[in-house]
């Protein structure tokens, strides 16, 4: 059973261009939550979403970063006109349906962005 | 809006050394508190706990909760060099919001 898969691993991005950000949940999974993450910081939550719903986006801002989960494909995390500020580790963690009894998200190896 | 607060940030041991990472909580609808272990790349689940008092414990490392005080404990005894990571608290709701999390740095 594959883990969270992330894609690209590594991003690099001019100021202005867009990135896209995909993430392939574990199998049977259909909660997927993005974080991000700066060096030498926690992991600060960004949007919560079930399969075609976005559950909660309090953590996400409202200008140029959009997310979504499909019914088929992967979540995208899509962050529009970057700016250096957008680089850091962007991870992905999935749980299924019990979540909330068992405690236990399971995370990707992140996405790693870095604005020139 | 809840909050999570982790401390220390950072600490630094030496090998056999037991360390203690506080956790402290003020959220609204209190369901279970999780603590996550960072090494390199993607945090891995340790321990969830719902009542107060009650030990969770796995190998050398435990965590208790109080919800009284609103607070957790990370307990690791006769620390290795392999404990070294970000040790993350965050409290299971919806959004599963995380602390900044307390970096464990153990020397030979």
């Amino acid at each position: 059973n594959a883990g969270v898969m992330q894609n690209p691993r590594h991003l690099v991005r001019r100021r202005g261009q867009e990135a896209r950000l995909r993430c392939s949940p574990m199998k049977g999974h259909s909660h997927v939550y993005w974080y991000r993450q700066l060096p030498e910081e926690g992991l600060k939550f960004m949007v919560y979403l079930q399969k075609e719903n976005i559950i909660d986006e309090s953590g996400m801002p409202k200008e140029r970063f959009s997310a979504e989960f499909p019914k088929e494909g992967p979540s995208i995390l899509r962050i529009q006109q970057v700016v250096r500020g957008d680089s850091a580790a962007y991870f992905c963690a999935s749980s299924p349906n019990d979540r909330l009894n068992t405690g236990e998200l399971f995370f990707g190896e992140g996405s790693r962005l870095t604005v020139l | 809006e809840d909050k999570v607060v982790q401390s220390p940030l950072s600490l630094v041991v030496h090998e056999g050394d037991t360390v203690t990472l506080n956790c402290s909580y003020e959220v609204t609808n209190f369901r279970s508190l999780l603590w996550y272990k960072q090494e390199k790349k993607a945090p891995t689940f340790l321990f969830m706990l719902t009542s107060s008092g009650i030990e969770k414990k796995s190998g050398r490392l435990s965590s208790i909760l109080d919800k009284k005080e609103l607070f957790s404990i990370l307990n690791i005894t006769a620390t290795q060099t392999g404990d070294s990571a970000v040790y993350l608290c965050a409290h299971n709701n919806n959004d599963m919001r995380f602390g900044a999390g307390t970096r464990l740095t153990v020397k030979p």
